[in-house]
């Protein structure tokens, strides 16, 4: 597609399920970023992904959350033992190149509910 | 960390008025952003600013990088109803890659 692409659009869980959120980012970017955007809130960052460099992790709120990318292409943020106060958006984006000239395009988002 | 400070937090306003929304911080950033997000959407890029005193236009909309690199603006001029939808500032520090962005601005427009 010509866009970042996630999956599911929608997910709802019981806490303390483990959860997989998918992104596939535009095709050719080299950066993938990971956000949280919590109701009503501005997104926060949780992880960043550049070619074959080791991820800043910096954002990630607990040892809950891990992400990892496949062959420098599409990117699977888990959420394990899932929390009520994990329910939020959870954004993708890529960039082409990474630094302050790598804008930054979003996909659409997976809303996360847990029960 | 870095915070932006993004106001107002909501805006009525009848079609054809214009419309304005700033950002400031107590940090230094090198790139300002302008994004906006409809409902069940992602961000999309509105404006990016790469140089303080930037002045940079997209259509109706403007925006500017403030001298002292902690703050910008963007303004709406003659709005219409397809403005509606939540507006958020965003800055990339220098040397890294993360965004940080501002709570948004969501706008109605009255018809």
């Amino acid at each position: 597609g010509a866009g970042v692409s996630q999956s599911p659009s929608n997910k709802v869980t019981e806490k303390g399920k483990d959860v997989e959120l998918r992104c596939d980012p535009i095709s050719g970017h080299t950066a993938l970023y990971w956000y949280r955007q919590s109701l009503g809130q501005g997104l926060e960052f949780l992880i960043y992904f550049q070619g074959n460099s080791a991820p800043d992790k910096s954002g990630l709120p607990s040892d809950r959350f891990s992400a990892e990318r496949t062959g420098g292409s599409v990117s699977t943020l888990t959420i394990q033992r899932t929390q009520q106060e994990d329910s939020a958006v959870y954004l993708c984006a890529s960039s082409l190149r990474s630094g302050e000239r790598g804008t930054q395009y979003f996909g659409p988002g997976t809303r996360l509910l847990v029960l | 960390g870095q915070q932006l400070n993004q106001s107002p937090q909501s805006m009525f306003i009848q079609e054809g008025e214009d419309v304005s929304m700033n950002c400031t911080s107590s940090s230094i950033f090198n790139t300002w952003l302008w994004y906006k997000q409809d409902p069940g959407e992602g961000p999309v890029l509105l404006i990016a600013l790469y140089k303080a005193g930037e002045l940079t236009s997209n259509g109706r909309l403007t925006a500017q990088f403030g001298i002292t690199r902690k703050d910008s603006f963007l303004n709406i001029s003659a709005s219409i109803p397809s403005d509606v939808g939540i507006y958020f500032c965003a800055a990339l520090i220098q040397g890294a890659q993360k965004l940080v962005f501002g709570q948004g601005t969501r706008l109605t427009i009255n018809p």
